[in-house]
């Protein structure tokens, strides 16, 4: 079975500081982790996945998120927070597709950029 | 820019009436999916569909629920006799000729049932 841990409901940073959000997984495979990001009154966009290959994944918006499969981890950053980063972020695994079936979504994490 | 639309985006409902939230996916995609967050909770998985069948559903997804693709441009899900705990954001999504390709979400329709 798989499941997602992310720490911290709520994330709260100055504006120009780095975003760090956290995601850890459990998966009996290599799985596919995903990143998506909610903004108020809006659909889930996705930020960035990772399905083979390169560890590092670049997003949109400057994002970014490392595979470490040592720690079962999916970090995400940002270098410098915007304001207009503020936005519920979910992390997500699947087991089966790079696509949108059958996701397990973490409980997602609230990030407010303090100006 | 292309994007999934759902309607209403807030529904209010007594408890065993019969509720059919509406999805209008982005014009070429196959694979369509529905998924709920109750609130406070994760964003869990209850369907998929392709070829107008269901091709994987979860244990959330039971008798209760249908879902239908009536006329090629929307996709319903539809709960026959709503109970409290239907009360939920529900998320409607689709993903273009692979299942593999990146997933659009909609805004969601939040569900209340009374």
């Amino acid at each position: 079975a798989q499941s997602v841990t992310q720490l911290g409901s709520h994330v709260s940073v100055s504006e120009g500081a780095l975003v760090l959000l956290r995601c850890n997984y459990s998966s009996s495979v290599p799985p596919y982790l995903f990143w998506y990001v909610q903004y108020p009154n809006q659909g889930l966009q996705l930020l960035l996945k990772y399905t083979t290959g390169a560890t590092l994944v670049k997003g949109i918006n400057g994002f970014e998120a490392e595979f470490k499969k040592s720690e079962t981890s999916f970090h995400l950053t940002k270098p410098s927070a915007h304001m207009s980063d503020a936005a519920e972020y979910f992390c997500a695994v699947s087991l089966f597709s790079a696509g949108a079936n059958n996701l397990f979504f973490g409980t997602g994490t609230r990030l407010t950029v303090i100006p | 820019e292309p994007e999934v639309t759902q309607t209403p985006s807030h529904q209010v409902t007594q408890m065993g009436q019969e509720v059919i939230l509406r999805c209008v996916p982005i014009s070429n995609h196959l694979y369509f999916y529905w998924y709920r967050q109750i609130l406070g909770q994760k964003v869990e998985f209850l369907v998929s569909f392709y070829n107008n069948e269901i091709s994987e559903k979860s244990e959330i997804f039971d008798d209760q629920f249908s879902v239908e693709r009536p006329d090629g441009s929307n996709f319903t899900l539809k709960i026959r006799s709503t109970k409290l705990e239907d009360s939920a954001m529900y998320f409607c999504a689709s993903t273009g000729q692979r299942m593999n390709t990146e997933a659009f979400f909609g805004q969601g329709t939040r569900l209340t049932v009374v």
